[in-house]
């Protein structure tokens, strides 16, 4: 299995703060990741696919970046909508996700 | 609109069995791989498994291999995990997902939840 390690586990902002989550995988995985946001009581919401890709209908000031065994997903400008927990996930070989950052309100 | 709706959750006692279910509308069904992915309360997620949408094949997490089967019928649109041998660790709720072609989970259901306990 290949593993994913975020950080950080718990990350406090503010609205208009610029946030960033990484993921490190414990090999490389090329491009083959995703983000994934959750907010409390409801399913995953897929953000971002093949490392960079912005899904359809996802606000531009969220954006992925990196390749081989480091990513990262940034909010350029936190909105009060944003406050969730996000999650990496690769598919390289079969699937596995980090274990989640949460980002609550500063 | 893609719409993917789990039913089947519930309490089971130890060692008890239960098969979830996941009706699929809104794209073609046969051509997509469906997976299972599980999440303990207060915990994170946790790919559980995966059916490609021909059939070809199956594949499951360790933690469940040899007590889970997951199953489809494209003919209705469903997919199934039947559960077996539970485990208190197995309390959880059980995310139904579509798998785009690369791997990642573009759609997902609003999961039913399964409670191992006696």
């Amino acid at each position: 299995d290949i593993q994913m390690t975020q950080s950080p586990s718990t990350l406090s902002a503010s609205v208009g703060d610029r946030v960033t989550i990484t993921c490190r995988a414990r090999q490389s995985i090329s491009s083959w990741l995703a983000w994934y946001q959750q907010k409390p009581g409801k399913a995953p919401k897929l953000l971002i696919y093949d490392a960079s890709s912005l899904e359809s209908g996802v606000p531009s000031r969220f954006s992925g970046s990196g390749s081989g065994t480091e990513f990262t997903l940034t909010i350029s400008s936190l909105q009060p909508d944003d406050f969730a927990t996000y999650y990496c996930q690769q598919y390289k070989s079969y699937w596995t996700f980090g274990q989640g950052t949460k980002v609550e309100i500063k | 609109e893609v719409q993917l709706l789990e039913s089947g959750g519930g309490l089971v006692q130890p060692g008890g069995s239960l098969r979830l279910s996941c009706a699929a509308s809104g794209f073609t069904f046969g051509t997509y791989a469906m997976t299972w992915v599980r999440q303990a309360p207060g915990k994170g997620l946790e790919w559980v498994s995966t059916i490609s949408s021909r059939l070809i094949g199956t594949y499951y997490a360790d933690s469940v291999k040899g007590r889970f089967t997951i199953s489809r019928d494209n003919s209705k649109n469903m997919v199934y995990l039947q559960m077996s041998s539970l485990r208190a660790e197995d309390t959880a709720v059980y995310f139904c997902a579509k798998e785009h072609g690369s791997g990642y989970y573009s759609s997902w259901g609003q999961g039913t939840l399964v409670t191992v306990s006696s």
